[in-house]
């Protein structure tokens, strides 16, 4: 079965850092997505893109965060300069279309940063 | 203002069956009902979708009575590895360019 991959799967960063966390979509899937979930909270969605550009943000992402997809297979999201508050799981997902369509979650990278 | 409403936890055992009721009252006409469960430290995962009366997959099963206002999840024989917790969404919250989660409904099965 097809799946998304997220690497690392752990990352210990130093406040003021800059991260970048790594997944690799579904391949035939035109939609990427990245969500957070802050230890015991809801999961949150960050920022979805679609043909080469954000689609879709919340307020959470702010100009630390930047995505790319530098290549065919990889969907990037940056954090310029880490905080404390930006310790949490961070998922991708991606999927074939928008509406009323599954979307595929990866295994999650847990950030924390000290 | 959140579209749905279910309970925050539910206890079962091991082979019992497991109905999660949503409620939806403002669901809209093209709405669809969308539920994802999401194990310990992993990604939410999509179980099942469904517009209105019965349908079922090979993990679970949705009830959706006539006037659409609530939805019910079934889980047939659920074991210690359905611990999880169960997200219901509807409509825009399961569609468009992102999937806006609640709390959930956090099922814990008990040997």
């Amino acid at each position: 079965e097809p799946e998304v991959t997220q690497t690392p799967s752990h990352q210990v960063t130093q406040m003021g850092q800059e991260v970048i966390l790594r997944c690799v979509p579904i391949s035939n899937h035109l939609y990427f997505y990245w969500y957070r979930q802050i230890l015991g909270q809801k999961v949150e969605f960050l920022v979805s893109f679609y043909n080469n550009e954000i689609s879709e943000k919340s307020e959470i992402f702010d100009d630390q965060f930047s995505v790319e997809r530098p290549d065919g297979s990889n969907f990037t999201l940056k954090i310029r300069s880490t905080k404390l508050e930006d310790s949490a799981m961070y998922f991708c997902a991606s999927s074939e279309a928008t509406l009323n369509t599954e979307a595929f979650f990866g295994q999650g990278t847990r950030l924390t940063v000290v | 203002l959140a579209k749905t409403t279910q309970p925050i936890s539910m206890d079962s055992y091991e082979g019992q069956e497991v109905n999660i009721t949503c409620s939806h009252n403002n669901i809209a006409t093209n709405d669809y009902i969308t539920w994802y469960q999401q194990f310990p430290s992993q990604g939410p995962r999509f179980i099942i979708q469904g517009y209105k009366t019965k349908v079922t997959n090979e993990v679970a099963s949705l009830f959706i009575p006539a006037d659409r206002k609530s939805s019910t999840l079934s889980l047939p024989r659920v074991s210690l590895s359905d611990t999880a917790v169960y997200y219901c969404l509807v409509g825009d919250e399961a569609a468009g360019n992102k999937l806006t989660f609640g709390g959930g409904t956090r099922v814990l099965v008990k040997p």
